[in-house]
């Protein structure tokens, strides 16, 4: 069965340091891998997603993520946080097989800046 | 530009009540999907509407029932409420799968509490 693991629960930062969130996922096939972001009181917003080619992909807002498949990994990072990025952070692998998108979530990253 | 709307946002009701989350989109989307949101679970399937006139079971579908009335509208609905259903919920939608797409909107939470 398709699951996503998300080790660390909290993590805080200082501002301007860089931040790498952690992200590893279990899945039979070729995984579809996103990254969601979710401001207190708010929906999820999408980030960035990896369907295939480049294993780097870019995201709005200076995010970036790299697949690993040999480590089964989807690790996202930001050189420079501020602290608007504080919020909290769920990577997901979709199941697309019957032509429509099931996404597996993360239980999700907490994100704290301190000035 | 309203995308994934839901309502009620905020609810509290009593064991044994029953209720309706709505949920309607305006993006011409097929898929529709009901997660539900707990501390340290991340987002978990209720149930998903892959078109219209389809629904199936999500991976915590029990003491639920959806419909989709039609491609807009999804509902969950609550026949008997429970505390463990303590919760906030959320709507998402997704168009056709291509690798341009497979991105779930997501609407705002509606906070459930059962008391």
């Amino acid at each position: 069965a398709q699951s996503v693991t998300q080790p660390d629960i909290h993590i805080t930062v200082s501002e301007g340091a860089s931040l790498e969130l952690r992200c590893n996922y279990s899945y039979g096939a070729t995984p579809y891998l996103f990254w969601y972001v979710q401001s207190p009181g708010q929906g999820l917003q999408l980030l960035l997603k990896y369907f295939s080619g480049d294993t780097l992909v870019q995201g709005i807002k200076g995010f970036e993520a790299e697949f690993k498949r040999s480590q089964s990994s989807f690790n996202l990072r930001k050189p420079s946080v501020h602290w608007s990025d504080a919020a909290e952070y769920f990577c997901a692998v979709g199941d697309l097989s019957g032509g429509y998108n099931k996404l597996i979530f993360g239980a999700g990253t907490r994100l704290a800046v301190h000035p | 530009n309203a995308g994934v709307t839901q309502t009620p946002k905020f609810q509290v009701l009593k064991t044994g009540q029953s209720m309706t989350l709505q949920c309607a989109q305006d993006m011409n989307h097929n898929s529709m999907y009901w997660y539900r949101q707990d501390p340290g679970m991340g987002l978990r399937l209720i149930y998903y509407s892959a078109s219209e006139g389809t629904t199936d079971k999500g991976e915590v579908p029990n003491g639920y029932n959806v419909s989709r009335l039609n491609k807009r509208e999804f509902s969950l609905r609550l026949e008997s409420a429970a505390p463990s259903q303590t919760s906030v919920y959320f709507c998402a939608s997704t168009g056709r799968h291509n690798k341009n797409t497979g991105e779930l909107f997501f609407g705002e939470g509606s906070r459930l509490t059962v008391l």
